[in-house]
């Protein structure tokens, strides 16, 4: 069975600019969770998307958002970058919500450079 | 609010001795805990989780972790380290209803031969 995927896989943006990162997860799972990482404030969680539907968000500005479509893919938008957007922007899917503690699985990451 | 510490950023392990990288969370009510291990440039692979039961949960590649939940820890063991084992490694914690997996800031492990 194929891994979670992620495209693109390095991308370069210029600050004041927008971006989409996807995420295709394990087939048949319909959560997914997106997490920034970062040198100094680590894995920190963006959002989860169960159904369609925003489950969660972390404590992030509204420049980050996010969909779910309903063959379970998914994308992040970050709007107007900030150099400090700088990251590798995980997902990860899981069978169920996160709120029935399934395990999830991770992609390879999208690492974003903002100069 | 759940949190998880992990309050070593580096552990030195010589090959084929035991290794234990430590963890302790918070979170309301039963705790979800997972551990994730992230090479170089690489996403997180699952390695370990507890939900309930056994205490020593065990997982991938001879890991094993063991819940305590009097000192709310959930420290992850190898008995006998691989130059392989270095990495960075994660302790992750979730509590029922949550919708947010909240990770460590991640320990270094470094597995000299």
């Amino acid at each position: 069975k194929a891994g979670v995927t992620q495209t693109p896989r390095y991308l370069i943006k210029t600050r004041g600019q927008q971006v989409t990162l996807s995420c295709s997860p394990i087939s048949g799972h319909r959560s997914v969770s997106w997490y920034q990482q970062t040198p100094g404030q680590g894995l920190q969680f963006l959002f989860e998307y169960f159904s369609e539907t925003q489950r969660n968000k972390g404590n992030f500005p509204g420049r980050f958002s996010g969909r779910q479509f309903s063959n379970s893919r998914s994308e992040m938008n970050v709007s107007t970058l900030e150099l400090g957007d700088s990251a590798l922007y995980l997902c990860a899917s899981s069978l169920a919500s996160l709120g029935f503690q399934e395990t999830q699985y991770f992609g390879p990451g999208t690492r974003l450079l903002v100069l | 609010a759940q949190s998880v510490a992990q309050p070593e950023d580096q552990v030195n392990v010589a090959e084929g001795n035991p290794l234990t990288v430590k963890c302790t969370y918070s979170v309301s009510g039963n705790p979800y805990l997972f551990w994730y291990v992230q090479y170089p440039n690489r996403g997180l692979q699952f390695l370990l989780k507890y939900i309930t039961g056994d205490n020593l949960v065990k997982g991938s590649y001879g890991f094993e972790a063991e819940f305590n939940k009097s000192q709310t820890s959930f420290h992850l063991k190898k008995p006998s380290a691989l130059v392989s084992d270095s990495a960075l490694y994660f302790c992750a914690v979730t509590g029922a209803g949550s919708y947010q997996l909240t990770f460590g800031k991640g320990t270094k492990l470094s597995v000299i031969p």
